[in-house]
C-alpha cells in the first residue's frame, strides 16, 4: 500500500518570504504521479502543482516549485514570495499510473503573516 | 466548463432521514469520486466510478449508497446515518486510469453534512 507522510502539521511564513513544505511517500511502483493541493477555508481542493515520476526535471508553476527526489521518495513544495492568499491547508497526494486511487497526506496548515 | 458542482452546500439531516448529495461535471471526465473529510483531516476515499461503473468501494457502510446515472452525474444516497457521519463530502472527477492521469482530480467545493 502506498502511504504519504507530511511531517509538518503547521508552518508559518512572513509575507514575501519563502517557505518549504515537506512530503515523503512510500511506494514500490516506478510510474506514478505526485500532486500538491491547496484547501483554503472555502473548502475546495485546488491543484497547485503536479509532477510525473518519470520526469527528472522539477515542476514549477509561477511562485510554486517542487523538489522531487525519486530515490529518497521526497516531494517538497517551495512557495516563493508568499502572499496572504497562500494561507491554507496544503495536501501532498500520490496517484499510481493507470489507477483511479489518489491518496493524501495528513496536510500542513500554512499561515502567512503580514 | 472546468468545474465540479456539488449540491447542496450544506445539509442537516436526522438519523431516520433519507437524503441525496449530487455532483455534476461537464469536462468529459469518465472517472468520478466521493471523498469524506473530517475536520482537520485529509480526504478519505469512499467510492470510485470509472466509465459509470463502480470500481472502488473502500468498505463504506451500506447506509451510503452511490449512484452514477450517466457520465456527468454522481449521486450519494444517504439513509439512517449516524452523528459520526457528519463531515464534508467532496466529489471529484478526472480522466480515468487509462487516460492522462497526470492531470490530477478536479474537486467540487463539497457538501457540509451534519447528522443530528
Amino acid at each position: 500500500a502506498q502511504t504519504v507522510t507530511q511531517s509538518q502539521p503547521e508552518m508559518s511564513v512572513q509575507e514575501a518570504e519563502t517557505v518549504t513544505l515537506s512530503c515523503t511517500y512510500d511506494t514500490s511502483e516506478s510510474d506514478y504521479y505526485l500532486f500538491w493541493y491547496k484547501q483554503p477555508p472555502s473548502r475546495q481542493m485546488i491543484l497547485v502543482i503536479r509532477q510525473e515520476a518519470y520526469k527528472q526535471q522539477n515542476a514549477t508553476e509561477n511562485r510554486f516549485s517542487v523538489n522531487f527526489q525519486k530515490a529518497a521518495k521526497s516531494f517538497s513544495l517551495k512557495i516563493s514570495d508568499s502572499q496572504l492568499g497562500d494561507a491554507a491547508m496544503y495536501f501532498c497526494a500520490y496517484r499510481m499510473h493507470n489507477n483511479n486511487d489518489m491518496r493524501f497526506g495528513a496536510g500542513t496548515r500554512l499561515t502567512v503573516k503580514p | 466548463d472546468t468545474e465540479v458542482t456539488q449540491t447542496p452546500k450544506h445539509l442537516v439531516m436526522g438519523m431516520t432521514n433519507k437524503k441525496s448529495l449530487k455532483c455534476e461535471q461537464h469536462m468529459g471526465h469518465r472517472a468520478m469520486y466521493w471523498y469524506k473529510q473530517k475536520a482537520k483531516k485529509p480526504p478519505e476515499l469512499m467510492f470510485v466510478y470509472s466509465y459509470e461503473k463502480l470500481s472502488i468501494n473502500e468498505s463504506v457502510p451500506s447506509r451510503f449508497s452511490p449512484e452514477c446515472p450517466n457520465s456527468s452525474l454522481l449521486n450519494l444516497h444517504l439513509h439512517a446515518l449516524q452523528p459520526e457521519d457528519s463531515a464534508l463530502y467532496l466529489c471529484a472527477s478526472s480522466h480515468p486510469g487509462q487516460g492522462p492521469t497526470n492531470y490530477g482530480y478536479t474537486f467540487g467545493s463539497g457538501t457540509r453534512l451534519t447528522v443530528v
